[in-house]
């Protein structure tokens, strides 16, 4: 089984700080993926990785950076974190292969305060 | 436009099947129905997807109509463990995902 791993399920900071949200995945998938989920607003999509040192924006990526220098390692690093960005994160990867579904990790819940 | 539409929630007694209902009334001929779940405190997990005729694996069954305009995720025998919720949607070529609501699914003991 495809194993999406994130480094801490719930984490606390403070306004300001520098967050890393890390996430390693291995099953040797080209893609991976940063997203946000929040009640209301469902599932978002903040960055997305489809090869080593390449990256492009989803539909949020303001406030936030990411990096890949490994294929099996994507972070998503938070520049100066503000409270609206209190929320689940989830990371998920996925080979290239035609319909090949989404690997999800379990989340990281991120409190800004 | 990519949308979906399902029940906001579903309540079923243990042992008994769950039929959940999703229209996808502007899907194309080449747009394929994708189901995920999640359960409480864990990622969406994939569960099955399909284009035309039914399909089934270890996890559910996926029924969709033959104008492809709504789909029906069956769920056999319901456990306490089904209890999530259930998100259908249409990836786009990019695969870049978004869930809305999706329907809360309660299992009865």
């Amino acid at each position: 089984d495809v194993k999406v791993t994130q480094s801490s399920r719930y984490l606390v900071k403070r306004t300001g700080e520098k967050v890393f949200l890390e996430c390693v995945q291995d099953m040797d998938h080209e893609n991976m993926f940063w997203y946000r989920q929040d009640p209301g607003l469902g599932l978002r999509l903040i960055y997305f990785s489809y090869d080593v040192k390449m990256k492009e924006k989803g539909d949020i990526p303001e406030g936030y950076s990411v990096s890949r220098e490994k294929k099996e390692r994507f972070s998503l690093i938070l520049e100066s974190a503000s409270t609206n960005q209190t929320s689940m994160y989830l990371c998920a990867s996925r080979g290239d292969a035609e319909l090949q579904p989404q690997h999800f990790g379990d989340g990281t819940r991120l409190s800004i305060l | 436009d990519a949308k979906t539409t399902q029940p906001n929630s579903m309540e079923s007694n243990e042992e008994e099947p769950v039929h959940l209902p999703c229209n996808h009334s502007t899907i194309s001929g080449t747009d394929y129905i994708h189901w995920y779940r999640q359960l409480p405190s864990q990622g969406p997990e994939y569960v099955i997807h399909g284009l035309t005729s039914n399909v089934n694996n270890r996890m559910a069954s996926l029924a969709i109509a033959e104008d492809r305009k709504s789909s029906t995720l069956i769920l056999h025998r319901a456990t306490l463990r089904d209890a999530a919720v259930y998100y259908c949607i249409r990836p786009p070529n990019d695969y870049k995902l978004s869930f809305g609501a999706g329907t809360t699914v309660t299992v009865r003991a």
